[in-house]
């Protein structure tokens, strides 16, 4: 059974940078499957951030694109994110999760997921 | 691609059907479509993938249907825990890969 697991800093300060890791335990990296970030400020509704594949190929939502860096570390079985000039709308539910593996060229559906790790953008 | 989903809050008795509608801003290639639960404090959970194949699991009171730009889950007698929040997502056209804005299923 596929686990995953987020960790970083619950607390960043406005206009600096959030950091993320995602574990990934009970399956490789490298299998075939993209690798995901998806977020969910308090209230609201899911949002995709962007996704990375083992070989480093990535796809971001084309709204954070220029603040967004996916990378992946095979060595340690873990991906991470990192958000640059981050404001109070950054606050969220950070998730990350793994698609089905179906669609090839980019992910698809999410099978399993992280349980999420709450990010607070104040000062 | 937008996602809208209806209704916003869908509140029905234990037991009831419930039919909840997911509709695309332009079609869906391939009918790649995915529905979630999600409960509170919880990450979501897969449920339905490429609009009709149900996730490892799922049960058969859970069922989706659709193409090209509407679809829909349809939950056939509900469960207790079967009050959540549901949301559609396509990763027809990506990126970004999207998702709707969810409707409440809520015990009336």
């Amino acid at each position: 059974q596929v686990q995953l697991q987020e960790s970083g800093p619950g607390l960043v300060r406005p206009s600096g940078t959030l950091s993320l890791t995602c574990a990934v335990s009970g399956g490789s990296i490298s299998s075939s499957n993209w690798w995901s970030w998806v977020r969910q400020p308090p209230g609201k509704g899911l949002e995709w951030i962007g996704e990375i594949y083992h070989s480093g190929s990535t796809n971001y939502n084309p709204s954070l694109k220029s603040r967004v860096t996916i990378s992946v570390d095979k060595s340690k079985n873990q991906f991470s994110l990192t958000l640059s000039s981050v404001t109070a709308a950054d606050t969220a539910v950070y998730y990350c999760a793994r698609d089905l593996g179906i669609t090839g060229t980019t992910g698809s559906a999410f099978d399993f997921w992280g349980q999420g790790t709450m990010v607070t953008v104040s000062s | 691609i937008v996602l809208t989903q209806s209704p916003g809050t869908l509140s029905l008795s234990p037991g009831e059907r419930a039919t909840l509608s997911c509709r695309a801003s332009q079609s869906v290639s391939s009918n790649y479509l995915a529905w979630y639960q999600q409960k509170p404090g919880q990450a979501p959970r897969l449920l339905i993938y490429g609009a009709s194949s149900r996730a490892t699991g799922i049960p058969d009171r859970f069922s989706g249907s659709g193409s090209g730009t509407d679809f829909t889950l349809t939950i056939s007698r509900l469960e207790p825990e079967d009050f959540a929040v549901y949301y559609c997502q396509q990763y027809g056209s990506s990126p970004p890969l999207t998702f709707g804005g969810g409707t409440k299923v809520e015990i009336k």
